[in-house]
């Protein structure tokens, strides 16, 4: 069984200031890890992914995630946020056994303030 | 490509009411798939297809129908809608061997 936990409902931050989600996750088998940006009424974005290859991984609009086998985590950063960036974020486990299976966590809320 | 549609956008319903909910993507993707997403929940999987003729439920399957009769089509079906019901629906697609879903737009669904 797997399970995706985002520890932070709401996060608000200053524009220009850096940004951190946080991610923890629970695989029975080697994963696949997303993001998922959802800005109001609209669907989902793929933000970025990691599939066992590099640890640090770059994915649009200048977020990037690390992951961190020992810890579980897979925690999302900006350096500087955007107010286009307030949105709703989702991190995302597949279990690479697991064909079509994603486990979505509870979802982030990014408020930016100018 | 339009990738992955979805009508309607909106809808409301009666309980007891059945209806439709269409998902059509034209990427030729084999794996389709629905969720539902509720306020602190994340999107939660309802009924995923591996590909034509092939379906199975995921977590919250109570309550819906599916079918695949062709790579492009995933419609979900209520039968008799219920309060709980209401939630935002989207379904996404993916290519064998691919980690990437795409989603559609979504349906907002109300029953009262």
């Amino acid at each position: 069984a797997q399970s995706v936990t985002q520890l932070d409902s709401h996060v608000s931050v200053s524009e220009g200031t850096p940004v951190l989600l946080r991610c923890n996750y629970s695989s029975s088998y080697s994963p696949s890890l997303f993001w998922y940006v959802q800005h109001p009424n609209k669907g989902l974005q793929l933000l970025l992914k990691y599939t066992s290859a590099a640890t640090l991984v770059k994915g649009i609009n200048g977020f990037e995630a690390e992951f961190k086998k020992s810890e579980t985590s897979f925690h999302l950063t900006k350096p500087s946020a955007h107010m286009s960036d307030a949105a709703e974020y989702f991190c995302v486990v597949r279990p690479n056994n697991a064909g079509n299976m994603l486990t979505f966590g509870g979802g982030t809320r990014l408020m930016v303030k100018p | 490509n339009a990738g992955v549609t979805q009508t309607p956008k909106f809808q409301v319903l009666k309980t007891g009411q059945s209806m439709t909910l269409q998902c059509a993507q034209d990427m030729n993707h084999e794996y389709m798939s629905w969720y539902r997403q509720d306020p602190g929940m994340g999107l939660r999987l309802i009924h995923y297809s591996v590909g034509a003729g092939i379906t199975d439920q995921g977590e919250v399957p109570n309550g819906y129908n599916v079918s695949r009769s062709t790579t492009e089509d995933f419609p979900l079906r209520l039968l008799s809608a219920a309060p709980s019901q209401t939630s935002v629906y989207f379904c996404a697609s993916r290519a064998t061997g691919s980690n990437e879903q795409f989603f559609g737009p979504g349906t907002r669904l109300t029953v009262l």
